[in-house]
Parts: structure tokens; sequence; C-alpha cells
């Protein structure tokens, strides 16, 4: 079965800068999607961004972007410019690529809380 | 278009109450998604629908937890018996297609957040 960690519980950022969340899975496929959400307070878990793992470019969305390490099986997200609306819950996940029985479900990490300082 | 919905967004029961929550997808969305969401942790899947077909329902943590899908639309998860481990954000999700090889993505749902006291 896979595992997701996120072993950050909680970290901050000031208005502008940079910060990094780290995530690492565990795997035994070598084909599979990565992916990073944002959940605010009102619960609605929205997509961040999105990693196939037979990429090796790293995926890029405006001011977010991952640095995919497919040998160390890390995937973690940089937030550019943070933003007050940036402040949120932030999930790590895994799905199979494969079909067969495990339908697409995601695997979540335990989420790591951004608060944005202004 | 409107995206999923659930209803209700909050319920409170007493322990040993059946609970009933309610989720629309995306119109035309073959895939549903059951999670259960605890406080302070990620959701962990519970079940999944391929159209009216429940295909895995491994995530189920016990037998007082039962989801339809009768019509292939509108799901419901049912909660018999209710305990206070029970007390968590049930989310819900579709996506278009079935699940098979290629990616797509889940549009969630805002949760029903059920407390059980």
């Amino acid at each position: 079965a896979q595992t997701v960690t996120q072993s950050q519980p909680e970290m901050s950022v000031q208005e502008a800068e940079t910060v990094t969340l780290s995530c690492t899975y565990d795997t035994s496929e070598s084909d599979y999607y990565l992916f990073w959400y944002k959940q605010p307070p009102s619960r609605q878990m929205i997509l961040v961004i999105r990693q196939e793992a037979y990429k090796q470019q790293n995926a890029t969305e405006n001011r977010f972007s991952v640095n995919f390490q497919k040998a160390a099986k890390s995937f973690s997200l940089k937030i550019s410019d943070s933003q007050l609306g940036d402040a949120a819950m932030y999930f790590c996940a895994y799905r199979s690529s494969a079909g067969g029985t495990s339908y697409g479900k995601l695997t979540f990490g335990q989420g790591t809380i951004l608060t944005v300082h202004p | 278009g409107a995206g999923v919905s659930q209803s209700p967004r909050y319920k409170v029961a007493k322990r040993g109450q059946d609970v009933a929550l309610r989720c629309d997808p995306i119109s035309g969305h073959v895939s549903l998604f059951w999670y259960q969401q605890a406080l302070g942790q990620g959701p962990e899947f519970l079940t999944y629908f391929q159209n009216e077909a429940q295909l895995d329902k491994s995530g189920l943590p016990s037998d007082r937890f039962f989801a339809e899908r009768p019509e292939g639309s509108v799901s419901t998860l049912k909660i018999q018996r209710t305990q206070q481990e029970d007390s968590a954000v049930y989310l819900c999700a579709s996506s278009p297609q079935g699940s098979a090889g290629s990616y797509n993505e889940q549009f969630f749902g805002p949760g029903t957040r059920l407390t059980v006291l």
C-alpha cells in the first residue's frame, strides 16, 4: 500500500516571501500521479498542482511549483510571492495511474497548516 | 455549472442514532468517491462508485457504514448506530470518467461535518 508523509505540521511565511512544504511518499509502482491540494477553512479541497511521475520536468502553476525527486520519493511544493489568500491547510496526495482495483482513489498526507503573516 | 454539493453541511447526532449524508456530484460525472477526514488529519478513502456500481468499499471502517448511488447520480452515505469515533468531516468527490488508467481530476464538495455526542 502507498503511504504519504508530511513531516511539517505547521509552517509560516511572510507575505511576498517564498515557502517550501515537504512531502515524501512510499510506493512500489513506477507510474503514478502526485498532487498538492489546498483546503481553506471552508473545507473545499482545491487542486493546486499535479505531477505525473513519468515526466521529468517539474510542474509549475503561476506562483506554485514542485520539486519532484522520483528516486528519493520526494515531492515538495514551493509557493513564491506568498499572499494572504494562500493561508490554508495543504495536503500532498498520491494516485496510482494504473487501472484495476485502485480506481483512482487518492491517498493523502497528514497536512501542513500554512500561516501567512502580513 | 454547479460544483459538487453536499448536505447537510453540519450534522449533530446523539450516539446510537442513524445519519444519512447526501452528495450531489457534478452532472454527468461517472466516478464518485467518499472520504472521511478526522480533525486535523488528511482525508481517508471510504468507497468508490462508477455510475451506480460500488466497485470499492474497502475503506468503510465497519458494517455500520453503508453507501449507495442507485441511479448513478446522487449518493448517500449512511451511518448506523453512530459512535463518537465517527465524528469527522465526510467529503464527496466526483470525476468525469471512469477510473481505468487515464487521469481525470476529482472535484470535491464542501463536506459534511458530523459531530456525535
